[in-house]
């Protein structure tokens, strides 16, 4: 089945510095998603982004399909964005199963 | 608004029990997901439904099933629990529109032990 792979795997940050998480995978794909898991455990949707670049405010994510990666921006980083970072594309030949990373820790501190 | 809810949040059992973990969405999606989510494995996809009677066997289905009798629930049963069970199990949805789109959107958890 196919592979994602996050790096790095755990990242500590000053409040205010930014950061790049990055996200590969082993086969074309047509989505991805990015999720938050805030420290109570709740999955949270960032970005849905197949391809090209999105922005929400602080965030920002880009992915390159044809070359098997996606990146997600933090800017300014916030104590509230610490937590784990997922990225998960579709599985199995299928648009609808996803299949996730092991994630990003990211610590972010005052 | 609509959204997805687990019950119970959380949930205590011994080895050998039956367990039933609920799921309910209210956005009338045709796709239901249950992962579990363990320490150094991320989230892994243990059953899933497209519709309504549809079922089929994800990733680590072993030991657990699902039914779906209408749209809005997904129920997973584990029918006897084992500590290997132990974990955070997670429900999700998205829709089927016969397009690209069909971004996913999890539930809020439901923590299990096995003791």
């Amino acid at each position: 089945g196919i592979q994602v792979e996050q790096s790095p795997p755990d990242l500590i940050l000053q409040e205010g510095a930014n950061s790049t998480l990055r996200c590969n995978f082993s086969d074309s794909v047509n989505n991805l998603q990015w999720f938050h898991q805030n420290p109570w455990g709740q999955l949270i949707n960032l970005f849905y982004i197949p391809s090209g670049t999105k922005q929400n405010g602080r965030l920002s994510a880009t992915t390159v399909a044809t070359e098997r990666y996606s990146l997600l921006y933090i800017s300014s980083s916030q104590t509230t964005d610490s937590g784990v970072y997922f990225c998960a594309v579709p599985s199995g030949g299928s648009n609808y199963k996803l299949t996730f990373g092991k994630g990003t820790l990211l610590t972010v501190n005052p | 608004d609509a959204e997805i809810t687990q019950s119970p949040r959380h949930k205590i059992t011994e080895t050998g029990r039956q367990v039933t973990l609920a799921c309910h969405q209210t956005w009338n999606h045709n796709n239901m997901f249950w992962y579990r989510q363990d320490l150094g494995h991320g989230l892994r996809l243990i059953h899933y439904s497209y519709g309504v009677q549809d079922t089929n066997k994800g990733e680590v289905s072993d030991g657990y099933s699902v039914s779906r009798s209408n749209t809005e629930d997904l129920p997973l049963t584990l029918e006897s629990a084992a500590s290997s069970q132990t974990s955070v199990y997670f429900c999700a949805s998205s829709e089927s529109p016969g397009g690209p789109y069909n971004e996913q959107f999890f539930g809020p958890g439901t923590r299990l032990t096995v003791l």
